[in-house]
């Protein structure tokens, strides 16, 4: 089935450390996006790429890092660097950058500071 | 920043009841897009609305925009225990590349 996979849904971390959230879509999808959703906040967008090897920083990109070395992945790494990691993640991908077309959302990760 | 404000926040209705969600956005847009949201999942696309269509129909929704007033509605009708979620609007701003997304409406359905 074509679609978005984020993994793994419930992630803990550390006080310290650093972690990384998988994305992987095999939609063919040129664009891939990451937001931070809170209680109330809706949703933020972290980072996004539009193309292999590129990638541009969203709203709320410090403490958090990406890379796009391939179409099909996007993982996104939360650094200690970034003070309250405790959110829900969501990976979105679509067509094209330009949002002219519906983004597919994969089921989220859950990040929690222990 | 979120260009996009939901209102209201939260709305309770019965089943068979109509449910309608406004949304305010700041920006000149290329579209503007609904989407639902079940608790503690992924957001699912609803419809899309582009920048010069004033109103548009899927199933029981309809979706208007007002791009005058900076404005849309989503309307629900004869809403469903199962339409119980939460709902946002996103903007794809004219020279951006990423949507936009506001706080959303939660709404419940209780039958």
């Amino acid at each position: 089935d074509g679609g978005i996979t984020q993994s793994p849904k419930y992630l803990f971390r550390k006080e310290g450390q650093n972690v990384t959230l998988s994305c992987e879509q095999n939609l063919n999808h040129d664009a891939m996006y990451w937001y931070r959703q809170d209680p109330g906040q809706g949703l933020r967008l972290i980072y996004y790429s539009q193309i292999v090897n590129d990638f541009q920083k969203g709203d709320i990109a410090e403490g958090y890092s990406v890379s796009r070395e391939k179409k099909e992945s996007f993982p996104l790494t939360v650094t200690s660097a970034q003070k309250n990691p405790t959110a829900f993640y969501l990976c979105a991908s679509s067509i094209q950058g330009a949002m002219n077309t519906e983004a597919f959302f994969g089921q989220g990760t859950r990040l929690t500071v222990v | 920043s979120q260009q996009g404000e939901e209102d209201p926040q939260a709305l309770s209705i019965q089943e068979g009841e109509n449910a309608t969600m406004n949304c305010s956005y700041k920006t000149s847009i290329n579209n503007l897009q609904w989407y639902r949201q079940n608790s503690g999942r992924g957001l699912v696309h609803l419809i899309l609305i582009r920048s010069n269509e004033r109103e548009k129909h899927s199933g029981r929704l309809r979706v208007t925009l007002d791009t005058s007033k900076k404005s849309s509605s989503l309307l629900i009708t004869a809403s469903r225990a199962a339409d119980t979620a939460s709902y946002f609007c996103a903007t794809a701003p004219e020279a951006g590349t990423a949507l936009i997304f506001g706080k959303g409406t939660t709404l419940s359905v209780s039958s």
